[in-house]
């Protein structure tokens, strides 16, 4: 059973306008989330994250926000450049048992086009 | 410059070959990790290590091998490659002593099997 779930495959933005990416979870105990953003044939590489103690985190373009009630997080691209183009992948962690080892989405494919 | 290195990047091999895909990190994390990532879906952990001489093996299933003689290196092995193997291989670090999360990944080693 999935417990982070990436229910949009793929989106597609105009350069200059907002991209939103969604992600829900299942797991209560998860209390930590990121956001990875990969290219084809690399590795993902760190974007942000936010503490369930928070309920928004920013850095530069881009910014998360957290609904712990609806167990939801969204990440925000603003503007959307074209260099954004790749997937996103959500994950999430929490404490105790196995919660804290970082558990993934499938993925976002997000195309800026110019 | 505090790195994760991966060889090789890509590679072909027939069926039943032994193959190794090294990783070596000069990040100074005591954390290791081994990932699964095919098209379309998530990440899957299939090995990890949090020091030497300790290794653990993962949520998803793997016939893979792996060692940790030093911090900063930690192979992984297929003695008998498959059609089934061809998949992405991604290594990872992380601090240790922190249940937050945050992994560092490498270019990845994109491996297919004939």
């Amino acid at each position: 059973d999935q417990q982070v779930k990436q229910n949009s495959p793929s989106l597609s933005v105009q350069e200059g306008r907002i991209s939103i990416l969604n992600c829900d979870y299942t797991n209560s105990m998860f209390d930590y989330f990121l956001w990875y953003k990969k290219y084809p044939a690399e590795g993902p590489t760190f974007l942000i994250s936010i503490s369930s103690i928070k309920d928004k985190n920013e850095d530069g373009r881009f910014t998360v926000f957290l609904n712990k009630s609806a167990k939801h997080l969204s990440l925000h691209i603003v503007p959307s450049q074209p260099g954004d183009s790749a997937v996103y992948f959500c994950a999430a962690s929490g404490s105790g048992g196995s919660n804290y080892k970082l558990t993934f989405g499938k993925g976002t494919l997000l195309t800026v086009n110019p | 410059e505090a790195d994760i290195y991966q060889t090789p990047r890509y590679l072909v091999i027939g069926t039943g070959k032994k193959i190794t895909l090294e990783c070596s990190q000069t990040m100074g994390h005591d954390k290791m990790y081994w990932y699964q990532q095919d098209p379309g879906m998530e990440l899957h952990l299939i090995h990890y290590s949090y020091g030497v001489n300790s290794t653990e093996k993962g949520d998803l299933s793997s016939e893979s091998t792996v060692s940790r003689i030093r911090t900063e290196h930690f192979p992984l092995t297929l003695e008998s490659a498959r059609p089934s193997h061809t998949s992405q291989y991604l290594c990872a670090t992380s601090f240790a002593g922190t249940f937050n999360e945050k992994l560092f990944f490498g270019s990845g080693t994109q491996l297919s099997v004939l």
